[in-house]
């Protein structure tokens, strides 16, 4: 168990919808990454917020937003949904430096 | 560019000791890590070497090579447990963004 907490666990929308990711992270750690992780593929890097500020961005276009709260938590938004987001999106929390912990995932399927 | 490579599957029988190799080619290193994922989990935390040389953590050492921009995973005494797949992944910027590998999928044979 690493402390940190995905929902929901499983997800299917429709081509063209939006979609929101929540994550909560473990309790002390400010910096938060999102992956996406395609099947048989490694852990694509989508961004990271730290203290609430986007602090990088992978290339992943505009339509993939987020958010951190000021409890650390965060949110992933995906707009205009695309056959090939289907993907298990990852959370990872860590203070900045730190090795990342990661969360269960999400499985998103997009039809 | 980034690019790390790791052999896509592995075999090893139970009790034995295997070795999965990683290079990399990345623009900046802050740090190399080891996590561990079973099918349908999330990446779990093995190792992290940040200097050259060996880290040891009981049945799981990892070794770091900055100037060959290579590293190494060794798991000792396997067992079927350790069927998983193992993501070497490099920390490329001073915040804490992860350049993964594709995986290595180690199957553990009895």
């Amino acid at each position: 168990e690493t402390g940190v907490t995905q929902s929901p666990t499983h997800l299917i929308k429709t081509r063209g919808q939006q979609v929101t990711l929540r994550c909560s992270s473990q309790s002390g750690h400010n910096t938060v990454s999102w992956y996406q992780q395609a099947l048989g593929q490694g852990p694509q890097f989508i961004f990271q917020y730290y203290r609430e500020e986007e602090n990088g961005r992978g290339n992943f276009p505009p339509r993939f937003s987020g958010l951190q709260f000021p409890n650390y938590s965060s949110e992933l938004n995906v707009n205009a949904l695309e056959l090939d987001d289907s993907a298990l999106y990852l959370c990872a929390s860590s203070l900045l430096r730190t090795e990342a912990f990661f969360g269960q995932g999400t499985r998103l399927t997009v039809v | 560019g980034q690019n790390i490579d790791q052999p896509t599957e592995m075999t090893a029988t139970e009790g034995a000791i295997v070795q999965i190799n990683c290079t990399y080619q990345t623009s900046g290193f802050n740090g190399l890590f080891w996590y561990q994922q079973h099918a349908g989990e999330a990446p779990t935390f093995l190792s992290y070497n940040v200097l050259d040389g060996l880290e040891e953590k009981g049945r799981f050492s990892s070794f770091l090579s900055r100037s060959k921009g290579y590293s190494y995973l060794l798991l000792k005494e396997l067992q079927m447990k350790d069927s998983a797949s193992y993501l070497c992944a490099v920390r490329v910027s001073y915040g804490n963004k992860l350049v993964f590998g594709a995986g290595t999928i180690l199957r553990v044979k009895s």
